[in-house]
């Protein structure tokens, strides 16, 4: 049939500034979560993970956090480049569900110079 | 360096003709690859579960007599979208996972553009 393009959400920054990006899951089952940048064109890259028994993960830049009460993922990046500019996907997995993903909606990250 | 790789990058065919993609783990053995399709500004959209040995699982919706996969060995697995048309024009992505010196992890393809004409 045919599709209907949609639009991402946008956040829209200034170049070092930080960034926080949101993300709700759907299954309350899942207990693994990852962050993926995208940029156009190519493969979902990692970013960052976190399993259900935390709910605060650091990287470099990056801090993941999760709060499962509420089902919610975010992702802290600080001090934003304009190379972090790109579409960035919180993906959950359930237990027993070996390495399949189930990705988010994504947010496009537009960062200003 | 990539460690799964997709082949062809991008490819454009005719109508009602069928098309491979190739998912390659490059220096570990994958055995569960997945796929997924993803159209302009949407998010990434599992198709299928590619188990090596076995047949695929596909998610609900996709044909699986469209969507064909064959995941004969170790380290590669094939999604042949049969008898394309113009609305199977997309991004396709393959992920593959095994275990590897850091261990279990999950790696994802550089994406395969198809254009159906």
């Amino acid at each position: 049939g045919e599709s209907v393009g949609l639009h991402l959400p946008t956040l829209s920054v200034q170049e070092g500034d930080n960034s926080i990006i949101n993300c709700a899951y759907s299954n309350s089952a899942s207990d693994y979560f990852i962050w993926y940048k995208q940029e156009s064109g190519k493969g979902p890259q990692f970013i960052i993970d976190i399993r259900s028994n935390m709910d605060k993960r650091q990287g470099q830049r990056v801090t993941v956090l999760l709060n499962k009460t509420v089902k919610h993922l975010s992702l802290q990046i600080a001090a934003t480049q304009p190379g972090d500019s790109a579409v960035y996907f919180c993906a959950e997995n359930t237990a027993g569900a070996t390495n399949k993903l189930i990705f988010g909606t994504g947010t496009l990250l537009a960062v200003q110079p | 360096g990539a460690v799964v790789s997709q082949h062809p990058s991008w490819v454009i065919c005719k109508s009602g003709t069928s098309v491979k993609i190739e998912c390659r783990s490059l220096d570990f053995q994958a055995t569960t690859m997945f796929w997924y399709r993803q159209f302009p500004k949407q998010s990434l959209m599992l198709m299928a579960t590619s188990n090596e040995g076995s047949k695929a699982t596909y998610e609900q919706g996709v044909e699986k007599d469209k969507f064909l996969i064959n995941h004969a060995s170790l380290t590669l697995s094939t999604l042949t979208v049969t008898s394309a048309h113009p609305e199977d024009s997309s991004f396709y992505i393959c992920s593959a996972s095994g275990r590897r010196l850091s261990g279990n992890t999950i790696y994802f393809g550089e994406g395969s553009w198809l254009t159906v004409v």
